[in-house]
């Protein structure tokens, strides 16, 4: 069964401090994976989109990073900022769906940075 | 929030009452989706749509139905609301690439619907 696992539930961090969120899939075909940021009372936002040949990639302070080989992606948060308290969302696209457009999103990790 | 509109944003109705979601786009992309999101779950996807008058089911479409009759609206029902429909619900919309595959969802502001 195609699965998208995150960790982890939850973090609180200080604000200035790195972080990294962990996201483990069982989806195959792999087509491509993505990171989302959602903040409380909004829709999910696209940080990062990273495909098959791709293990890294940057969104100004948020770098994803993808082992194919482990199906395994990280985000980092460097230097966090209160406004990046949200939950952030791993979401996986298997190949055979990219005619649909279908995904396979995790749960989430709900980040809380404090002052 | 990508030129996506949700209405209403927020509804409380009854078990057994008919309910109708709304979600309005202008970017004129082809495939529209319904999700919900729930504690404990990642957002699952309902129904979708292809183009105009082209639906197809998602893995939790019990219960609800869709309508696309023009392509920037996309509209999900509730025949007969229950409590287990109690969610926060979201619509996307995405564009297919020229090289298959697809772009990425643009997700609304979502409806947070109760049922008591």
């Amino acid at each position: 069964k195609n699965q998208v696992e995150q960790s982890p539930q939850s973090l609180i961090i200080l604000e200035g401090k790195n972080c990294t969120l962990q996201c483990n899939y069982t989806v195959s075909p792999f087509s491509n994976l993505r990171w989302y940021k959602q903040d409380t009372g909004r829709g999910p936002v696209s940080l990062t989109i990273m495909t098959f040949s791709e293990n890294t990639k940057s969104n100004g302070r948020y770098t994803a990073t993808l082992d194919a080989d482990t199906k395994q992606s990280s985000l980092h948060i460097t230097a966090s900022q209160l406004s990046d308290s949200a939950s952030y969302i791993c979401v996986v696209s298997a190949r055979g769906s990219s005619n649909t457009g279908k995904l396979i999103f995790g749960q989430g990790t709900t980040l809380q940075v404090k002052p | 929030d990508a030129g996506i509109t949700q209405s209403p944003r927020h509804k409380v109705t009854e078990t057994g009452t008919p309910v109708t979601l709304r979600c309005h786009q202008t970017e004129n992309h082809r495939y529209m989706y319904w999700y919900r999101q729930d504690p404990g779950h990642g957002l699952r996807l309902i129904h979708y749509s292809y183009g105009v008058k082209d639906t197809d089911k998602g893995e939790v479409s019990d219960g609800y139905s869709v309508s696309r009759s023009k392509t920037e609206d996309f509209l999900l029902t509730l025949e007969s609301a229950t409590s287990s429909q109690t969610s926060v619900y979201f619509c996307a919309i995405s564009e297919p690439t020229l090289a298959g595959g697809h772009n990425e969802q643009f997700f609304g502001p979502g409806t947070r619907l109760t049922v008591l």
